[in-house]
């Protein structure tokens, strides 16, 4: 079984401050991770994906995660805030075995104020 | 680009009517998929179909029918809607897993209102 818990339903950042958005999983086998972001009214768009080739992953719009097996952890951060990163993220892991489906978090809503 | 089309932004319906909520890929995708998705519980799977004529039970498929007779299409049936199913609903759809690794593409969601 794999799980994947968001802390913080609802994170607030200043435009230009640090964005950090903490992911933990558990799973039984090797996970495969993913961010993914909600804007309003809109459907999922991926960010990011951790493949297993390196731990720190780049993703769209200046987003980055890091990947420490040693903490399971997947933390989302940006380094400057944008008015236009409001929106909600997703914390997502998939297994290889199965059908390889998507177990998601709750999500957290990131509020960016000017 | 990948295109996942759903066929309602908004529904409403009402108590013990027959719900279909349809979706369509444009990228021959084998992998389909629907979830639902409510405030403070994230996306739960509800069912997915790896090929055509075929599914599979996710997290939550009590209520909830599906049918894939066409490989770009995949359908949720809500047999009798009931006022707990008043969700938004989101598609997906995904190729085949390369390596253990599938990016899956999220249609713009339906939301419906169940009375």
């Amino acid at each position: 079984a794999q799980s994947v818990t968001q802390l913080g339903s609802h994170v607030s950042v200043s435009e230009g401050a640090l964005v950090l958005l903490r992911c933990n999983y558990s799973s039984s086998v090797p996970p495969y991770l993913f961010w993914y972001v909600q804007y309003p009214n809109q459907g999922l768009q991926l960010l990011l994906k951790y493949t297993s080739a390196a731990t720190l992953v780049k993703g769209i719009n200046g987003f980055e995660a890091e990947f420490k097996k040693s903490e399971t952890s997947f933390h989302l951060t940006k380094p400057s805030a944008h008015m236009s990163d409001a929106a909600e993220y997703f914390c997502a892991v998939s297994s290889v075995t199965g059908y390889s489906t998507l177990t998601f978090g709750k999500g957290t809503m990131l509020l960016v104020s000017p | 680009d990948v295109k996942v089309t759903q066929s309602s932004r908004y529904l409403v319906k009402r108590t013990g009517e027959k719900v279909f909520l349809e979706c369509v890929q444009d990228m021959d995708h084998e992998n389909m998929f629907w979830y639902r998705q409510d405030p403070g519980l994230g996306l739960r799977l509800i069912y997915f179909s790896y090929d055509v004529k075929m599914k599979e039970k996710g997290d939550i498929p009590e209520g909830y029918s599906v049918s894939r007779e066409k490989k770009e299409r995949f359908s949720l049936i809500l047999e009798s809607a009931s006022t707990n199913q008043t969700s938004m609903y989101l598609c997906a759809s995904s190729p085949p897993p390369t390596g253990g690794i599938e990016t899956q593409y999220f249609g713009p969601g339906t939301r419906l209102l169940v009375l």
